[in-house]
């Protein structure tokens, strides 16, 4: 699975956008882009995913470049709830039995 | 839908014993799991992948020995760590993954273990 590079902590303030950045400038072709986020002391949740388009769900939006060698993950509306440790990562999609390589994330800290 | 449990949420321990932790998934059947260990402040680190029916896969550096996993049904997979001494707390996760097209791993709460 290609290396992944995001800023070990960022800040937003409640109601604003949080914008994640990743860096992975080595990924191939076939490898999607998947973010989950972790609360603290509670299991990693998966966020989104995509391959070259940017995609957006219920929780947030993601946005590839064009080179693929790095993606923004957007959280609209951050809230004090989404403080948590968000972990971007490249891997195959070649089946449930694709395991998953955790970087060091991202803290974000929403505050009032 | 797609719930994983994991049994229990935490457990303190005497240094000598072993410990077993269950992982399952609630509403599906889920060919694949993964165990993961994460010590305080660090990221989640991949034990071993589990299929039901099968042997464990186990990372490199992790003693298949010393962490027992089965994975004996489609909804159940425990791991048991064997004499467990302190330097084996940790949060210990797994996750689990839906039939063989599914690429999304849905994670369990997580189990605290502490060994005095």
């Amino acid at each position: 699975d290609a290396k992944t590079t995001q800023p070990p902590s960022m800040d937003c303030a409640e109601g604003r956008a949080a914008n994640l950045p990743c860096n992975h400038s080595t990924i191939s072709g076939n490898e999607y882009v998947y973010w989950y986020r972790q609360i603290h002391s509670q299991g990693p949740q998966y966020i989104i995913h995509g391959l070259k388009n940017n995609e957006t769900n219920e929780m947030a939006s993601l946005i590839i470049t064009e080179d693929r060698k790095s993606s923004t993950l957007i959280l609209p509306h951050a809230t004090l709830r989404d403080t948590a440790v968000y972990y971007c990562i490249v891997r195959l999609n070649t089946g449930g039995g694709n395991k998953l390589t955790f970087g060091t994330g991202t803290q974000l800290k929403v505050e009032l | 839908g797609a719930v994983v449990s994991q049994h229990p949420s935490w457990v303190i321990c005497k240094s000598g014993t072993s410990v077993k932790i269950e992982c399952r998934s609630l509403d599906f059947q889920a060919t694949t799991m993964f165990w993961y260990r994460q010590f305080p402040k660090q990221s989640l680190m991949l034990m071993a992948t589990s299929n039901e029916g099968s042997k464990a896969t186990y990372e490199q550096g992790v003693e298949k020995d010393k962490f027992l996993i089965n994975h004996a049904s489609l909804t159940l997979s425990t791991l048991t760590v064997t004499s467990a001494h302190p330097e084996d707390s940790s949060f210990y996760i797994c996750s689990a993954t839906i039939g063989l097209a599914g690429n999304e791993q849905f994670f369990g709460p997580g189990t605290r273990l502490t060994v005095l």
